[in-house]
């Protein structure tokens, strides 16, 4: 059974500290997508890859937000420093460019609290 | 610009109908879609629609497609408890898989 798994599922830091979020995107995808939600906002769209290439990461604050994916298999979302306004549930989603449904299989989410 | 929209919120009783509307702007989309959330999980598709149809029909599930006003709901039948969740519209744009979602609709269902 082909999942999208994300870890850590629950992060509590304090703020000004580090936080890497890891996403393992379903094998064989292409394209890896990461959205943080929060009550006030929604879901919001802050970065994506295609064949591990950063294709848009507007939605991204530049500072101190950074998206990777060192390989096929794995993609990070680092936060340094966080803040208490970072504190969201960040969910990562896999799918595959050229299946016209184009849909995408979301991960279990990492909830953040920052202190 | 793209941005799609719906209610945030729909209180029914169970065993009644629930209808949960949305609007678009891209008429480029290929697909519309309706993705569910469930407490604690991530969204997952729940079901789609091709733009060049008017309905679809999935079990307890319609979807109807208003081209003209951009236009998207949801029906869902005999609505029960595990319907609760937060249902999301999305619209597709620009390639790569991209999907640009409304706010969501928190749908309540109560005895």
């Amino acid at each position: 059974d082909a999942r999208v798994t994300q870890t850590p599922r629950d992060k509590v830091t304090e703020m000004g500290q580090e936080v890497t979020m890891r996403c393992q995107p379903i094998l064989g995808h292409n394209t890896v997508f990461w959205y943080r939600q929060t009550m006030m906002q929604g879901l919001e769209l802050l970065a994506y890859f295609r064949n591990r290439a950063p294709l848009d990461d507007s939605g991204m604050p530049k500072d101190r937000f950074s998206a990777e994916m060192p390989d096929a298999t794995l993609a990070t979302l680092k936060i340094q420093p966080s803040e208490p306004r970072d504190s969201a549930v960040y969910f990562c989603a896999s799918g595959l460019v050229g299946t016209s449904l184009n849909e995408q299989f979301f991960g279990p989410g990492t909830r953040l609290t920052v202190l | 610009g793209e941005d799609v929209e719906q209610s945030l919120f729909l209180s029914v009783r169970e065993g009644d109908s629930s209808v949960i509307n949305c609007t678009y702007t891209d008429s480029s989309s290929t697909y519309l879609y309706w993705y569910k959330q469930e407490p604690g999980a991530g969204l997952q598709l729940l079901t789609y629609i091709f733009s060049n149809m008017d309905m679809k029909q999935d079990q307890r599930l319609t979807v109807l497609l208003n081209k003209k006003d951009k236009h998207l709901s949801l029906r869902i039948a005999d609505t029960q408890t595990g319907d609760s969740a937060i249902y999301f519209c999305a619209e597709s744009t620009g390639g790569y898989n991209k999907l640009i979602f409304g706010a969501g609709t928190r749908l309540a269902v109560h005895p």
